[in-house]
């Protein structure tokens, strides 16, 4: 079975700045993907970014980018020049291919202060 | 083009009722997922649906069931509520092929309160 572990519960950085939330994963398998989801107060689960396991190259999206070292099943998120509206549970996930099933990590509350 | 819909936002039951929840996929969305999200367990995956068909099953008691429709929408239910069902129950909807490159996209979900 596959586990995601996110071992930052809370983190908190100054608008402006730059923050990483680490996830680690664990899967005997090569053919995966990996999310991250964020989930602000009003709930609604919204996709940040996402990475295929056969690419070597870390996924972008504006300020977001990874960090996927796949020999060590790890795949961290950096948020650059944090914006207050970046406040929110940041959820690490994980699909195999072929399968629409996600595992979840446990969560990282992260607070982007003025 | 409309998101996925759940339906109600809000539930308050008591111990022993049933309750069930509905979800309505992005249009020509197949694929129904749906997650419970507690303060404790974090977020679990619960099933999933696929022109009308289970595909996928979580470790849950049987209590939890759902179906799917053929318009794809997609209903969960509950029987014999337990305190521990109180959660936030998140149902995703995908394309449903599998591949990460269409990714789930999440409703707001239904709180459900046991009493």
């Amino acid at each position: 079975a596959q586990t995601v572990t996110q071992s930052q519960p809370e983190m908190s950085v100054q608008e402006a700045e730059t923050v990483t939330l680490s996830c680690t994963y664990d899967t005997s398998e090569s053919n995966y993907y990996l999310f991250w989801y964020k989930q602000p107060p009003s709930r609604q689960m919204i996709l940040v970014i996402r990475q295929e396991a056969y690419k070597q190259q870390n996924a972008t999206e504006n300020r977001f980018s990874v960090n996927f070292q796949k020999a060590a099943k790890s795949f961290s998120l950096k948020i650059s020049d944090s914006q207050l509206g970046d406040t929110a549970m940041y959820f690490c996930a994980f699909m195999l291919a072929g399968s629409e099933k996600l595992v979840f990590g446990k969560g990282t509350k992260l607070t982007v202060n003025p | 083009k409309a998101g996925v819909t759940q339906t109600p936002r809000y539930l308050i039951k008591t111990r022993g009722q049933q309750v069930t929840l509905s979800c309505s996929p992005i249009s020509g969305h197949r694929s129904v997922s749906w997650y419970q999200q507690t303060p404790g367990q974090g977020l679990q995956f619960l099933f999933e649906y696929f022109s009308e068909t289970q595909r996928n099953k979580g470790n849950f008691p049987g209590r939890f069931s759902g179906r799917q429709f053929s318009n794809s929408r997609s209903e969960m239910n509950v029987s014999t509520l337990e305190l521990g069902d109180s959660a936030l129950y998140l149902c995703a909807s995908s394309p449903g092929v599998g591949q990460g490159l269409q990714p789930q996209h999440f409703g707001d979900g239904t709180r459900l309160s046991i009493l």
